[in-house]
């Protein structure tokens, strides 16, 4: 059984500039949610969709956006980047309630310079 | 303001040497606690939910209970296998859904 996909693992972006990063859930799993990971806060929540919807958001700003498509996958977007966005952002998906067992991606590590 | 503490940062263990790791929140509509462990390089691998005060779970060598403010994780006998980064994390219910608060984790070392 796949595991959760998340592209690029890599990513080096110019301050000012956007991103979007995509998520692959495990099939079946319905429910992905975003997480910023950096070494001084370390994980924090952004938000979840689930069927297409977006159910739950952390309190970041509207910099960052997302959306699932009907097959799950989702994606992620930042614009106008700063240099504090740089972190690893990692995806999760369960399939159904929110994080009831969550299965993590391997992250997609983004530097803004 | 709601918030979850991991105790202690770091901790080395002699292979075979049992020990707790400590995870307390102050959040209100608590939904459910989650352990994870992270090995560097990679994603979070989910280990517990617990929902309710006086709930044990175990897996191998871990064993996780939680009361009304705290969970702990025990390490029964390490293995250097063992040797990951901790999180806890817990869902609760706010105004507008629910919300995912972490720690910043435990980081352990078990030492053959």
């Amino acid at each position: 059984k796949a595991g959760v996909t998340q592209t690029p693992r890599y990513l080096i972006k110019t301050r000012g500039q956007q991103v979007t990063l995509s998520c692959s859930p495990i099939s079946g799993h319905r429910s992905v949610s975003w997480y910023q990971q950096t070494p001084g806060q370390g994980l924090q929540f952004l938000f979840e969709y689930f069927s297409e919807t977006q159910r739950n958001k952390g309190n970041f700003p509207g910099r960052f956006s997302g959306r699932q498509f009907s097959n799950s996958r989702s994606e992620m977007n930042v614009s106008t980047l700063e240099l504090g966005d740089s972190a690893l952002y990692l995806c999760a998906s369960s399939w159904g309630a929110l994080n009831t067992e969550a299965f993590f991606g391997q992250g997609t590590r983004l530097t803004v310079v | 303001e709601d918030q979850v503490t991991q105790s202690p940062e770091a901790l080395r263990l002699q292979e075979g040497e049992s020990s707790s790791l400590n995870c307390s929140y102050t959040v209100s509509g608590l939904r459910g606690l989650f352990w994870y462990r992270q090995d560097p390089g990679k994603g979070p691998e989910f280990l517990f939910t617990l929902y309710s005060a006086g709930e044990e779970k175990e897996k191998e060598r871990l064993k996780a209970t939680l009361t009304k403010k705290e969970s702990f994780l025990h390490i029964t006998a390490p293995k250097p296998e063992d040797s990951a980064t901790y999180l806890c994390a817990v869902q609760a219910r706010v105004h507008t859904g629910n919300q995912f608060y972490f720690g910043t984790g435990t980081s352990l070392t078990v030492i053959p």
